[in-house]
């Protein structure tokens, strides 16, 4: 299977905490992208990561990407009540995208 | 996001039935896409349109008919539906050959009774 596998599938912390979340995937990568998902709503996009970076931040997000393992990790610093969403990666193959079944986060306020 | 619209928001149709879902995106890009996303599986590529082609996907039922008129527009045609073919249908666009995002709209929860 080409799709990412994030992990965990569930989380809960408390606002303030720090989110880390992780995914694998199996087949070379043009790049990878990190979505949310809130409920009853589509998938917006949050960053993208090509493969021959290493790390990429935008705001309180925090992206790796490590190619050797296959593996790449979101980071949500500071969290809030807001980030209460699930969360998902993406990897581009041939403009076909690939999507696991998500982690679950919940910001408990 | 209002940059893909996805029409109706909710549906509830009998197996027998004849539906169509409607996508359109305001985003000027080339490519479209149908998700089928199910409780605790994973988003499934269904159909792809990538400047204005279909690619091929031999694993969904042939109940579920796509079409894209143009680059704007996209629609899945649905009839003889099956109960587990209950979900929520995600329409996707993206501009190939750029490597960018997808965008998507927020799709139709289909309920088959």
């Amino acid at each position: 299977s080409q799709q990412g596998e994030e992990d965990p599938q569930a989380l809960s912390i408390q606002e303030g905490e720090n989110a880390t979340m992780n995914c694998s995937y199996k087949t070379s990568i043009n790049n990878l992208q990190w979505y949310r998902q809130n409920s009853g709503r589509g998938l917006v996009h949050l960053i993208l990561i090509r493969s021959n970076e290493r790390e990429k931040h935008s705001g309180r997000l925090r992206v790796t990407l490590d190619t050797s393992k296959k593996s790449s990790s979101l980071l949500i610093t500071a969290s809030r009540a807001a980030d209460t969403a699930s969360y998902f990666c993406a990897t581009d193959d041939a403009n076909q995208f690939y999507f696991g079944t998500g982690t679950s986060l919940t910001v408990i306020p | 996001e209002t940059g893909v619209t996805q029409t109706p928001r909710h549906l509830v149709m009998g197996m027998t039935n004849k539906k169509s879902l409607k996508c359109e995106q305001h985003l000027g890009h080339n490519a479209m896409y149908w998700y089928k996303q199910s409780a605790k599986k994973p988003l499934e590529l269904m159909f792809v349109y990538s400047l204005e082609e279909r690619v091929e996907n031999n694993s969904v039922p042939s109940r579920f008919s796509p079409e894209c008129p143009n680059s704007s527009h996209l629609f899945l045609h649905l009839h003889t539906l099956q109960p587990e073919d209950s979900a929520l249908y995600l329409c996707a666009s993206s501009q190939v050959g750029q490597g960018g995002p997808q965008h998507f709209g927020d799709g139709t929860r289909l309920s088959i009774l």
